[in-house]
């Protein structure tokens, strides 16, 4: 089946410092990946929509410059939370669709805690 | 707009049969997907329908009006591992995921 993995897993940092997740789909090609956020007990929010090759689209709410999103292959994005401060602590998680299907496929998500 | 519903929280007890409703109201339809997300982790596909009708996979199954805008999620012989969200998530005309909020499940003994 289809995987997507995450990087890293488990991330504590100091206020003010920039935080780099890393998406990547390990056995197919994904010309589309999606970054969303989860707070406890919410659902998921979609903070952008990643293409390979051309830049993000984000929605409306999250800011570009503060979560930079770099798609530069078919099996890799890269999510930059900069200048992270506590409320950006969350639950980050990517997926991944693939070029034949409509389903996306799920990393098992970045925990972020901004101290 | 768009918009998806399904209920909060459900409880049922273990061994029973627990039935999770969604409506749905998008641009556009392309599928219903339903994950199962435990705590701390990430969703994990369950079903896809695009079609009318009842997908069955093993204990759980899966059921789309689209005429209705109605889905749901059919588990039985519920097991205590079965407690976890159920995200009910539709795809739209631009083949982009709208979610619900997800359903709280809990299984009591």
């Amino acid at each position: 089946g289809a995987v997507v993995s995450q990087h890293p897993s488990w991330v504590i940092c100091k206020s003010g410092t920039s935080v780099k997740i890393e998406c990547r789909s390990l056995d197919f090609q994904a010309t589309t990946m999606f970054w969303y956020r989860q707070f406890p007990k919410q659902s998921l929010m979609l903070m952008a929509t990643s293409n390979e090759g051309s830049k993000a689209t984000y929605e409306q709410g999250v800011e570009k410059d503060k979560f930079l999103i770099n798609h530069a292959s078919l099996t890799l994005s890269t999510l930059t939370v900069t200048s992270a401060h506590p409320e950006d602590s969350s639950f980050y998680i990517c997926s991944a669709r693939d070029l034949a299907g409509n389903e996306q496929f799920f990393g098992p998500g970045t925990r972020l805690t901004v101290l | 707009g768009q918009n998806i519903d399904q209920p909060t929280e459900m409880t049922a007890t273990e061994g029973a049969i627990v039935q999770i409703n969604c409506t749905y109201q998008t641009s556009g339809f392309n599928g219903l997907f339903w994950y199962q997300q435990h705590a701390g982790e990430a969703p994990t596909f369950l079903s896809y329908n695009v079609l009318d009708g009842l997908e069955e996979k093993g204990r759980f199954s899966s059921f789309l009006s689209r005429s209705k805008g109605y889905s749901y999620l059919l588990l039985k012989e519920l097991q205590m591992k079965d407690s976890a969200s159920y995200l009910c998530a539709a795809l739209d005309s631009n083949y982009q995921l709208i979610w619900g909020a997800g359903t709280k499940l809990i299984i009591k003994p």
